[in-house]
C-alpha cells in the first residue's frame, strides 16, 4: 500500500513481559516518528529516526523503550517488562525527512497499535 | 517549552451546523498541521499553514492561521456526522524538528 502500515494493529499483554511493535513507512521516507497516546492526552513525542543519522531518543520515557530503524525502512519499537502506564496507542509516521532546516516537512501517520497491558 | 492549546475540548453540534475548533500557541509557529483521527484509524492529514494569514480549504472545512503565526482556527461548514471525530492541531518547534500536539477537541454530530 501507499500508506505508512503498523503492526498488529491490538496487542494485549501480561505485565512484565516484553512487546515488539512494526512500523512500515512510506517508501523513500528518509525520516521516522514514534509517537505514545494515552487515553484522552495528546500525542507524545518518543524517537526519530532521520536517515543514517544517530535517532534521537530524548523522548523515550525510560530504558525500557527502544527502537532501531534498518536503514530507511521498517523500524520496530520494543518495550520491555511492559508496565499498566504503557498502555496507549503507539503511533508512527513517516516524512520525506528535510535537508535545511527551514522547510517543513508533512507526517503521515499509521493507523496505530493499541497496546494493553494488564 | 511551546505549547499548543486547543479549544473547546469536546462540541457536539447539530447536523448542518457551523462549528470553529481554535488552537493557540504560546510562541510562534512553524508549521501548523490540522489532523483528524477516528477511533481505530490513524491520524489523517487535513491541512498544513505556514505563513501568517494563510488560509485553505478542503470540501467544507477552512483552516486559517493568523498573521502573527499564534493562532489557527478550523471551521467546518454545515457539518455532517461524517465530520465526528478527534481534531488534532499540530506544530514543529522552532529550535527542533520535534511535533508538540494540541490535546485534541472531540467532535460530535447528531444527525
Amino acid at each position: 500500500g501507499a500508506g505508512v502500515s503498523q503492526s498488529p494493529s491490538n496487542k494485549v499483554t501480561e505485565k512484565g513481559k516484553d512487546v515488539e511493535l512494526r512500523c512500515d513507512p512510506i517508501s523513500g521516507h528518509t525520516a521516522l516518528y514514534w509517537y505514545r497516546q494515552r487515553l484522552g492526552q495528546g500525542l507524545e513525542f518518543l524517537i526519530y529516526f532521520q536517515g543514517n543519522s544517530a535517532p534521537d531518543k530524548s523522548g523515550l520515557p525510560s530504558d525500557r523503550f527502544s527502537a532501531e530503524r534498518t536503514g530507511e525502512s521498517v523500524s520496530t519499537l520494543t518495550i520491555q517488562r511492559t508496565q499498566q502506564e504503557d498502555s496507549a496507542v503507539y503511533l508512527c509516521a513517516s516524512s520525506l525527512g528535510r535537508g535545511r532546516r527551514t522547510s517543513t516537512d508533512t507526517q503521515y501517520f499509521g493507523p496505530g497499535t493499541r497496546l494493553t497491558v494488564l | 517549552s511551546q505549547e499548543l492549546e486547543q479549544s473547546p475540548q469536546s462540541l457536539i453540534v447539530q447536523e448542518g451546523k457551523n462549528l470553529t475548533i481554535n488552537c493557540t500557541s504560546s510562541k510562534t509557529l512553524y508549521g501548523l498541521y490540522w489532523y483528524k483521527q477516528k477511533y481505530g484509524e490513524g491520524l489523517i492529514f487535513l491541512m498544513m499553514l505556514q505563513k501568517g494569514g494563510e488560509e485553505k480549504s478542503h470540501e467544507k472545512i477552512t483552516a486559517k492561521l493568523d498573521e502573527k503565526k499564534q493562532q489557527s482556527s478550523l471551521h467546518i461548514t454545515a457539518s455532517q456526522p461524517s465530520h465526528a471525530g478527534i481534531y488534532l492541531c499540530g506544530a514543529e518547534g522552532n529550535h527542533d524538528y520535534k511535533y508538540i500536539f494540541g490535546t485534541g477537541t472531540r467532535l460530535k454530530v447528531l444527525a
